[in-house]
């Protein structure tokens, strides 16, 4: 079982849309969790954190954490073509470094 | 701030050469980190660092080597090269405001090939 998984997609959402994108981990001691965009040939980008259950708001992006069903998500509302990317979740258990998931390749359609 | 900066940015290597990728940082972070990214994939740990003279492995560090003597600079080497180290080679590095919230910043990458 891989320690971080993701769908890779595409996840096709028309402009305007709710974009949501799921991860699950399988390490209950994971503490921190994080949601990366990446573009093609770019490097990751930190747009998202969260540490405790529950929704946490940042403009149009919502992080959702579940501890007991091991699952973190991403809602991004009023999807844009420029949300166009791929988006890495990655979870920190301990003092190690991040492991991230495979990532969910997201197409938003004008 | 530049933030996290790495050198070259491209490079083709033919099979057993060596080489360093270079990273520095001017954040004053302690915490500095090498993934590789293979095409469509996530990104796997190859060495970090919680500090100057401290260095572990990750999960895939065979065929690499790293140093930490400065708090700014992250070297990782490459002593033989092999077509199984084409990738792209992000350096990372994080604050140390509590383990919880521990981001990693990433530097632009270096695209590497080796044939």
């Amino acid at each position: 079982q891989k320690e971080v998984e993701q769908n890779s997609g595409p996840l096709s959402v028309p402009e305007g849309a709710i974009a949501s994108l799921n991860c699950t981990y399988s390490d209950r001691g994971s503490q921190s969790f994080f949601w990366y965009r990446q573009y093609s040939g770019k490097s990751p980008e930190l747009i998202m954190s969260i540490y405790s259950n529950g929704d946490k708001e940042d403009g149009r992006f919502t992080a959702q954490l579940n501890k007991a069903s091991q699952y973190v998500s991403l809602l991004i509302r009023d999807s844009q073509p420029s949300d166009s990317a791929t988006y890495l979740c990655a979870v920190r258990t301990g003092r190690r470094a991040l492991t991230f998931g495979s990532g969910t390749r997201l197409q938003v359609q004008p | 701030n530049a933030g996290v900066t790495q050198t070259p940015k491209f490079r083709i290597l033919k099979i057993g050469q060596s080489m360093t990728l270079q990273c520095t940082q001017d954040m004053n972070h302690n915490y500095m980190y090498w993934y590789r990214q293979d095409p469509g994939m996530g990104l796997k740990l190859i060495y970090y660092s919680v500090g100057a003279g401290i260095t572990d492995k990750g999960e895939v560090p065979n065929g690499y080597n790293v140093s930490r003597s400065t708090t700014e600079d992250f070297p990782l080497r490459l002593e033989l090269a092999a077509p199984s180290q084409t990738s792209v080679y992000f350096c990372a590095s994080s604050n140390t405001s509590g383990v919880l919230k521990r981001e990693q910043f990433f530097g632009p990458g270096t695209r590497l090939t080796v044939l």
